[in-house]
């Protein structure tokens, strides 16, 4: 099955700085790579996703970058804000039939902090 | 739109009891799936609903089962509660083809 993994676990940056994270998927088949936002207690919310006909898509400060070759994907965030400050998390998904998506395969996770 | 709703939000369970989580998927969802998210850790599968059938299944035991209803609301139910059910458990819904969204999540507690 899938396997995708997460780097880094913890990033720490200064506000208005840049911050990256990267994630790597082991099944080919893979093509769609969500990005969730996780704040303490609350849900999982979708931030930016990419489909693997696309290499890169962009949205105000959040990028996210897709190398089919080598099986990363990794998301930027630009201008970092205090209020970026959650955990991060990268998925990976193929169809389950058709159109439809299935199941999700997460990353560990990244905890980004941004400090005023 | 209400988004995609969990009931209940927190749950205490004893050891060895059953329990039965609910999800209403948003509005024109026609596909559920459900997670459980374990302190510190990335949500993992456990299964998928569309048509009311399981399409897909995760690495879980069959203590987890569910049900998808024809108004595309779902259950999950997990028989003979160990501790290590303790989590986070999330429901999300997607339409086909298109991003899932989550709910809030039920906290299960077992103790």
């Amino acid at each position: 099955g899938e396997n995708v993994e997460q780097h880094p676990s913890t990033l720490s940056v200064q506000e208005g700085d840049s911050a990256v994270i990267k994630c790597t998927y082991s099944d080919s088949a893979s093509n769609y790579f969500p990005w969730y936002k996780q704040e303490l207690g609350k849900r999982p919310q979708l931030i930016i996703d990419i489909r693997s006909n696309v290499g890169e898509k962009k949205d105000q400060r959040i990028a996210v970058t897709l190398n089919k070759t080598a099986k990363h994907f990794s998301l930027h965030i630009t201008e970092t804000q205090p209020e970026d400050s959650a955990v991060y998390f990268c998925a990976a998904t193929t169809s389950a039939g058709g159109t439809s998506y299935g199941k999700l395969t997460f990353g560990q996770g990244t905890i980004l902090t941004v400090h005023p | 739109d209400a988004g995609v709703t969990q009931s209940p939000t927190h749950l205490i369970k004893t050891r060895g009891q059953q329990v039965t989580l609910r999800c209403s998927p948003k509005s024109g969802h026609d596909t559920v799936s459900w997670y459980q998210q374990a302190l510190g850790q990335g949500p993992q599968f456990i299964f998928q609903y569309y048509e009311e059938e399981e399409r897909q299944r995760g690495n879980f035991p069959d203590r987890f089962s569910g049900h998808q209803f024809p108004n595309y609301s779902s259950e999950l139910n997990v028989n003979a509660l160990l501790l290590g059910d303790s989590a986070l458990y999330l429901c999300a819904s997607s339409l086909t083809g298109e991003e899932a969204f989550f709910g809030q999540g039920t906290r299960l507690t077992v103790v």
